[in-house]
């Protein structure tokens, strides 16, 4: 079954420093989503891309796809306080039908120092 | 922007007590589920429903646990007996359509089983 391990469990940085976190997976995906979750809250979708698209921007974010490595990278620029928060890679299989759903790595943890 | 929403926010129960947790999903999504998160662990996916039924659920989901469309707006979970390890967020989300659209995720419920 398809995972997604993100890596590092957890990462501290200063205000105004990039954080770059990654995911890899183990099979075949249609897509990869990077959730975010702020501690006991809900999940914030982020940005999703497909398995055909190599990177995607959305604002501070920007993701890569490297489907040969199965592996995607979530890039957060010019990194805020309020960014802290855990981040969540999850695939969906690329089989389709009524069976869609997402498979979530462990996270990372990313703290923002001011 | 449409959410998904989730009642109780936290409930405290006692081990063996039924419980149901409760959802409205967007309105014009077709497609439902209910992901699990315990306490520092992975989102876990649970069940996923469309038309009416069950279309996928994880091994997590045994007989004590179902799903329910009651009224065309709401979406539950049922717990019969919990156990201590149920404590847990739990989530819902819905999609409109897939593969490759975004699935949107409740604020979560925290269940406590004492």
């Amino acid at each position: 079954s398809q995972q997604g391990e993100e890596d590092p469990q957890a990462l501290s940085i200063q205000e105004g420093e990039n954080a770059t976190m990654n995911c890899s997976y183990k099979t075949s995906i249609n897509n990869l989503q990077w959730y975010r979750q702020n501690s006991g809250r809900g999940l914030v979708h982020l940005i999703l891309i497909r398995s055909n698209e190599r990177e995607k921007h959305s604002g501070r974010l920007r993701v890569t796809l490297d489907t040969s490595k199965k592996s995607s990278s979530l890039l957060i620029t010019a990194s805020r306080a309020a960014d802290t928060a855990s981040y969540f890679c999850a695939t969906s299989g690329s089989s389709g039908g009524s069976n869609y759903k997402l498979t979530f790595g462990k996270g990372t943890l990313l703290t923002v120092n001011p | 922007e449409p959410e998904v929403t989730q009642t109780p926010s936290h409930q405290v129960t006692q081990m063996g007590q039924e419980v149901i947790l409760r959802c409205v999903p967007i309105s014009n999504h077709l497609y439902f589920y209910w992901y699990r998160q315990i306490l520092g662990q992975k989102v876990e996916f649970l069940v996923s429903f469309y038309n009416n039924e069950i279309s996928e659920k994880s091994e997590i989901f045994d007989d004590q646990f179902s799903v329910e469309r009651p009224d065309g707006s709401n979406f539950t979970l049922k717990i019969r007996s919990t156990k201590l390890e149920d404590s847990a967020m739990y989530f819902c989300a819905s999609i409109s359509t897939f593969p490759g659209n975004t699935i949107y995720f409740g604020e979560g419920s925290w269940l406590t089983v004492v």
